[in-house]
């Protein structure tokens, strides 16, 4: 069975500080991997994911993450954070297979401080 | 393209009651997904539908029934509210199942009372 892990349920960093949210996941089968945010009352949007390929994955907003099969993580990073990415973010995993539903962390709130 | 939709926005409801919330997509997608959003426990996978007449249990489907006869709709029925279903409610669809970049609607706020 897929699980995803993410550290840490509320983040706070400075304007223009790095941003870090880690998420670890469990899979069997190579797994596609994503992160999606939620601005307040609103539905969750895709950030990026990874599937195959390329390990760095590049998303929207200045935002990235790195998949490493040896530590089971996709880590979200963004270099310098700013006041309108305070929101909440998940880590999903899928197997990308017949049984492919998302499986959701239970997200990380970040909020930004001036 | 709207999108995926979702009415009503907010409902309250007493308990032994039921509703039906609404779901559409125009975008064809055959995938379609009911999730439940409760504080510090992420998105719960309720039911879910990889086409027209094909659907199937989640990780919490208990309470909750769903029927897709058209691509476009997926509407979820509870058929006796119980306060433990007041939560958040978001469906979602993707191109198909191997496809799970998922477009959320803007979510349901249930109250039960």
């Amino acid at each position: 069975a897929q699980s995803v892990t993410q550290l840490g349920s509320h983040v706070s960093v400075s304007e223009g500080a790095l941003v870090l949210l880690r998420c670890n996941y469990s899979s069997s089968v190579p797994p596609y991997l994503f992160w999606y945010v939620q601005y307040p009352n609103q539905g969750l949007q895709l950030l990026l994911k990874y599937t195959t390929g390329a390990t760095l994955v590049k998303g929207i907003n200045g935002f990235e993450a790195e998949f490493k099969k040896s530590e089971t993580s996709f880590h979200l990073t963004k270099p310098s954070a700013h006041m309108s990415d305070a929101a909440e973010y998940f880590c999903a995993v899928s197997d990308g297979g017949s049984q492919g539903n998302l499986i959701f962390g239970k997200g990380t709130k970040l909020s930004v401080k001036p | 393209n709207a999108g995926v939709t979702q009415t009503p926005k907010f409902q309250v409801l007493k308990t032994g009651q039921s509703m039906t919330l609404q779901c559409a997509q125009d975008m064809n997608h055959e995938y379609m997904s009911w999730y439940r959003q409760d504080p510090g426990m992420g998105l719960r996978l309720i039911h879910y539908s990889v086409g027209a007449g094909i659907t199937d249990q989640g990780e919490v489907p208990n309470g909750y029934n769903v029927s897709r006869s058209t691509t476009e709709d997926f509407p979820l029925r509870l058929l006796s509210a119980a306060p433990s279903q007041t939560s958040v409610y978001f469906c979602a669809s993707s191109y198909s199942l191997l496809d799970q970049t998922q477009y959320f609607g803007p979510g349901t706020r249930l109250l039960v009372l």
